[in-house]
């Protein structure tokens, strides 16, 4: 079955510190993944968008990797502070479909100071 | 000043009653979708909407309808046959093969 999976569990990190969150995929070809911010009560921001032809993409303090053979992103926030702190979602486009997106069930990072 | 708006931020419903959850944009985006959120969990996706006058179901349409009358509108209603509606909703937009922009979402409870 399709499956996406992030992160169960909450990641603390300390403040200054990379913080390092992981999606991975089952079962799906997606042409692009997404990364979203959502903080409490809120809805989900977007942050950054990579294809499957893309390796890697940068904005600012955040980077996103995409691997299509081992079937996992990894998003990173580099120099971390406390405002980093929220629920950071993944999701997939899926491929041949409309502009559906599949989300992942998000990871919570706590950034301590 | 661009953007998503949902009414009302939150709502309370009574067993066997029908509400409707209001969405409309302004960004000219075609594509607009609902999503519900339980607590811990990801975004699931109710129904969807290409273009004006059609709409798809997602993975978890039943007990709920949408109507796409308007581009900048996409009402959801929660009918009675929801057995378990109370949950954070949240309406989004976007044009082809992009980002969605959300709204501040709606927080549903049943009474």
């Amino acid at each position: 079955s399709q499956k996406i999976e992030q992160n169960s569990e909450a990641l603390n990190i300390q403040e200054g510190k990379t913080a390092t969150l992981t999606c991975n995929y089952t079962n799906y070809s997606p042409a692009y993944l997404q990364w979203y911010r959502q903080d409490p009560g809120r809805g989900p921001v977007f942050l950054l968008l990579i294809r499957e032809n893309e390796k890697e993409k940068r904005k600012e303090r955040l980077k996103v990797t995409f691997d299509t053979t081992l079937k996992q992103s990894l998003f990173h926030i580099t120099a971390s502070q406390p405002a980093d702190s929220a629920t950071y979602l993944c999701a997939l486009d899926i491929r041949g479909a409309t502009n559906k997106l599949i989300f992942g069930t998000g990871t919570l990072l706590a950034v301590q100071p | 000043d661009g953007g998503i708006t949902q009414s009302p931020k939150y709502l309370f419903r009574k067993e066997g009653q029908n509400v409707t959850l209001s969405c409309e944009q302004n960004l000219n985006h075609d594509a607009m979708y609902w999503y519900r959120q339980d607590p811990g969990q990801g975004l699931r996706l109710i129904y969807y909407s290409q273009i004006v006058n059609d709409f798809q179901k997602g993975d978890i349409a039943e007990g709920y309808s949408v109507s796409r009358e308007k581009k900048e509108s996409f009402p959801l209603t929660v009918t009675s046959a929801q057995k378990n509606p109370t949950a954070f909703y949240l309406c989004a937009s976007s044009i082809a093969r992009a980002e969605q922009f959300f709204g501040p979402g709606t927080r549903l409870t049943v009474l």
